[in-house]
């Protein structure tokens, strides 16, 4: 079965930084052609897509948001960890990572989400 | 800002059919990048429903197709039910800027 899971704040101060993490289970990162990526849902708003890693440590990231992001793997604990720097208001939004499928262009399971509001 | 176009809302009678549009350009759906679907209910994971233009991963209703023409795609509910109302989302790659995974801007399904 595989699972995918957000945590981090819930509350972060204008300008700070925001770690996430995603812990994942039922498959590994060291698998030849897999990746887990970070989509975020402002409230209200449309699914943007912020950054993705693969098994072999490639990144990638979202232009418009390039300059304040940043990805890691555990691969032995099984966690992909996003940072976020110079948060702001708008960046309050529903934080998803997802797994993509082995050189597939789409995510195919889904964690639940977790709320960040950025707020002071 | 989404460089994939949807309308924003569609709906339907139960059991009629509905279409939803996905507009992009040459640096995605045009240049070849194949077309996803989603299902979104707020608070929820968002659950793939077409892959790779029309395929359906296991346990998806053959309810839902999807179709790509040049720079466009579509997907189609046939036979509207009452728990397809949620927010449907268009997926490609776009090859501009570097290179990134892109979503439509959403359409929201109603159930008359």
């Amino acid at each position: 079965q595989i699972t995918l899971k957000e945590s981090g704040p819930t509350l972060v101060d204008p300008t700070q930084t925001l770690t996430l993490t995603c812990t994942f289970s039922g498959f590994s990162l060291t698998t030849s052609g897999v990746a887990v990526g970070w989509i975020r849902q402002p409230p209200g708003k449309a699914l943007e897509w912020l950054a993705i890693i693969y098994w072999d440590d490639d990144q990638q990231f979202s232009p418009s948001l390039k300059s304040r992001l940043s990805i890691t793997k555990d691969t032995s604990k099984n966690q992909v960890v996003l940072t976020m720097t110079n948060m702001d208001p708008v960046d309050t939004a529903t934080y998803h990572c997802a797994r993509r499928l082995n050189n597939s262009g789409f995510f195919d399971y889904w964690g639940q989400g977790t709320l960040v509001t950025v707020s002071s | 800002q989404s460089v994939l176009t949807q309308p924003p809302s569609v709906s339907g009678a139960p059991g009629q059919r509905v279409t939803i549009s996905c507009t992009g350009s040459s640096s995605n759906i045009g240049g070849g990048y194949d077309v996803h679907w989603y299902q979104h209910l707020p608070g929820t994971a968002p659950r793939l429903l077409i892959y790779g233009d029309n395929n359906r991963p296991s346990g998806v209703p053959d309810r839902f197709s999807g179709s790509e023409s040049g720079t466009s795609a579509s997907l189609a509910i046939t036979g509207l039910q009452a728990e397809d109302e949620a927010d449907y989302y268009c997926q490609s790659y776009d090859s501009s800027l570097g290179g990134s995974y892109v979503f439509g801007t959403g359409t929201k399904v109603t159930v008359l």
